[in-house]
């Protein structure tokens, strides 16, 4: 079982839609979760962290976190074409606490 | 400010050439980090420096060697890459086990 777990992509939402994206992780241990952004040829930007369970929300992204499920998701509310990139969840797991990466989905957001 | 910076942003090498990566951060963060990332993959983690000490090697061949001069620099020191080893490389840093800030990268290709 792969530690870390995102939806297999791509994912196409349209101007102005909600884009969903979740991802689920296998470390019951795990207090910090991440969204990071990356457009193509580009380092990865961090756009959410959350450490407890509930919603947070920053401007048009909201996350939710849920450790009894052990999931966590990303909202992008009024997705906007510049909202196009690859979305990387991020969990610190394991004994040495290393930051692991899900494969990333793609969204791309149709004018 | 949140900046990481990296040098050179790109690097074409031969087989046979030594050469270094280097980043730096002001963010008084103690753990520092070097990921290696091709194409359409999450970014993969190579080594961690926490308060200036190797924590984690994560196997890494030994052509690829860290250093860590004091608290803000990160270096990479390359010697007898593979072409498999073309990749961009990632610089990050953190403040325990909080959100971790890349650098832009430097794209890196072995000839």
């Amino acid at each position: 079982q792969k530690e870390v777990e995102q939806n297999s992509g791509p994912l196409s939402v349209p101007e102005g839609a909600i884009a969903s994206l979740n991802c689920t992780y296998s470390d019951r241990g795990s207090q910090s979760f991440f969204w990071y952004r990356q457009y193509s040829g580009k380092s990865p930007e961090l756009i959410m962290s959350i450490y407890s369970n509930g919603d947070k929300e920053d401007g048009r992204f909201t996350a939710q976190l849920n450790k009894a499920s052990q999931y966590v998701s990303l909202l992008i509310r009024d997705s906007q074409p510049s909202d196009s990139a690859t979305y990387l969840c991020a969990v610190y797991t394991g004994a040495n606490s290393k930051l692991t990466f899900g494969k990333g989905i793609t969204l791309s957001v149709r004018p | 400010d949140t900046e990481v910076t990296q040098t050179p942003k790109h690097l074409v090498m031969g087989m046979t050439n030594k050469k270094s990566l280097k980043c730096e951060q002001h963010m008084g963060h103690r753990a520092m980090y070097w990921y290696k990332q091709k194409a359409k993959k999450p970014p993969e983690l190579m080594f961690v420096y926490s308060y200036e000490k190797l924590s984690i090697n994560e196997s890494v061949p030994s052509r690829f060697s860290p250093e860590c001069p004091n608290s803000s620099l990160l270096n990479l020191h390359l010697h007898a890459l593979q072409p498999e080893d073309s990749a961009l490389y990632l610089c990050a840093s953190s403040q325990g086990l909080f959100e971790q800030f890349f650098g832009p990268g430097t794209r890196l290709t072995v000839l």
